[in-house]
């Protein structure tokens, strides 16, 4: 598979920001797809990035560099609710959608 | 929420047993995936189909085999259980390959013992 990476866990307090990093070989790149998994549950979409810069959704943005194959999601104004594994996901030249890991956040009162 | 079912959602079954998964859609979209998710390892992609009877592999397919005779059903048949096969197995639909994104069914906890 392609090698994506992200870190495993992080921990915020309640309100502040986390930043998820993922990076990526840049070879055949199409396109950059985050999601969210809360436990037990399915993924479900949160952002796709295709060309460089921020895409901005309420509380969530996500940031794509495509010449240093870099992404990173940002949750801001953090809530209870946002603790989830965040999946990084990338579509290379044959479309099919390549996974990290996975970062579980932690979000403490 | 998309119209896709997994079933079924919890199954136990012995080693070298043969098992069938089920996914199900009402999206009528064209493809159809089936990943597996394990601890530090993320989704990885057992087989995938573009269409009515056309499939083909994903990176983790010994073991897998796949069936699709309706636009709508996605089979996926593990010949011989082993523990190695113990985990969450999800479908996912897309409209279109490239800039769309996947839909993902419930999941299926699968555990051989």
């Amino acid at each position: 598979g392609q090698n994506i990476d992200q870190p495993t866990e992080m921990t915020a307090t309640e309100g502040a920001i986390v930043q998820i990093n993922c990076t990526y070989q840049t070879s055949g790149f199409n396109g950059l797809f985050w999601y969210q998994q809360h436990a037990g549950e399915a993924p479900t979409f949160l952002s796709y990035n295709v060309l460089d810069g921020l895409e901005e959704k309420g509380r969530f943005s996500s940031f794509l560099s495509r010449s240093k194959g870099y992404s990173y999601l940002l949750l801001k104004e953090l809530q209870m609710k946002d603790s989830a594994s965040y999946l990084c996901a990338v579509s290379f030249n044959d479309y099919k959608l390549s996974f990290g890991a996975g970062t579980t956040v932690t979000v403490r009162a | 929420d998309a119209g896709i079912t997994q079933s079924p959602r919890h199954k136990v079954t012995e080693t070298g047993t043969p098992v069938t998964l089920r996914c199900h859609q009402t999206e009528n979209h064209r493809y159809m995936y089936w990943y597996r998710q394990d601890p530090g390892h993320g989704l990885r992609l057992i087989h995938y189909s573009y269409g009515v009877k056309d499939t083909d592999k994903g990176e983790v397919s010994d073991g897998y085999s796949v069936s699709r005779s309706k636009t709508e059903d996605f089979l996926l048949t593990l010949e011989s259980a082993t523990s190695s096969q113990t985990s969450v197995y999800f479908c996912a639909i897309s409209e279109k390959e490239g800039a769309y994104g996947y839909t993902f069914g419930s999941g299926t906890r699968l555990t051989v013992v």
